[in-house]
């Protein structure tokens, strides 16, 4: 799996769109970018993913870059109930999935 | 849609007692994943199946620690004897067969040995 980059924490005010960045410099052809949470005490929770092309689905949108690269990924409004940890992984089909630490999203009221 | 089934929620033991963790897939999915989390660890993935066969136990710590899955609706994880050290939340998780799919986790298993 590539090595994934991401900020340890972000802030983000209520309502405004929060853009969490992720490096995956190293990334192969065949590895996909997915995105996870975590909710405090939770279970992690899919977000959404993609390989080379923007996606959007009724939670977030993902922006891959054309050299692949980096993403961002955006919750357009964000509200409270969006703090928690996000997980970017890059992993082919097949692989397992390796959590990093994450970025913890503290949105602000 | 009933999710992933983790019993029991909470698990408060003396150490050397042995400890078995429960988990029930969602129906028809053909990968099951047991993880282990701590503040000084991070989310770990302890090991895998594919269709109830062990694939990869690369992240099953010692020998203390044993999984199994007899069918496609129950998995166990069974740490014998228990230490303070083992004491973390477990996470389930389980996905369909096929490529790209997403793992869909429990509400996990929040383990302290005493």
């Amino acid at each position: 799996d590539a090595k994934t980059t991401q900020p340890p924490s972000m802030d983000c005010a209520e309502g405004r769109a929060a853009n969490l960045p992720c490096n995956h410099s190293t990334i192969s052809g065949n590895e996909y970018v997915y995105w996870y949470r975590q909710i405090h005490s939770q279970g992690p929770q899919y977000i959404i993913h993609g390989l080379k092309n923007n996606e959007t689905n009724e939670m977030a949108s993902l922006i891959i870059t054309e050299d692949r690269k980096s993403s961002t990924l955006i919750l357009p409004h964000a509200t409270l109930r969006d703090t928690a940890v996000y997980y970017c992984i890059a992993k082919t089909s097949y692989d397992k999935v390796i959590f990093g630490p994450g970025t913890s999203l503290s949105v602000i009221p | 849609d009933a999710g992933v089934i983790q019993s029991p929620r909470h698990e408060v033991t003396e150490m050397g007692q042995e400890v078995t963790l429960r988990c029930k897939p969602i129906s028809g999915h053909d990968y099951l994943f047991w993880y282990r989390q701590t503040m000084m660890r991070g989310l770990e993935l302890l090991i895998y199946f594919n269709n109830n066969v062990p694939i990869d136990d690369s992240g099953m710590p010692e020998d203390r620690f044993s999984a199994k899955m007899p069918n496609a609706s129950f998995s166990t994880l069974k740490i014998q004897p228990s230490e303070p050290r083992d004491s973390a939340v477990y996470f389930c998780a389980s996905s369909p067969n096929g490529v790209q799919q997403p793992q869909h986790f429990g509400d996990g298993t929040r383990l302290s040995i005493l």
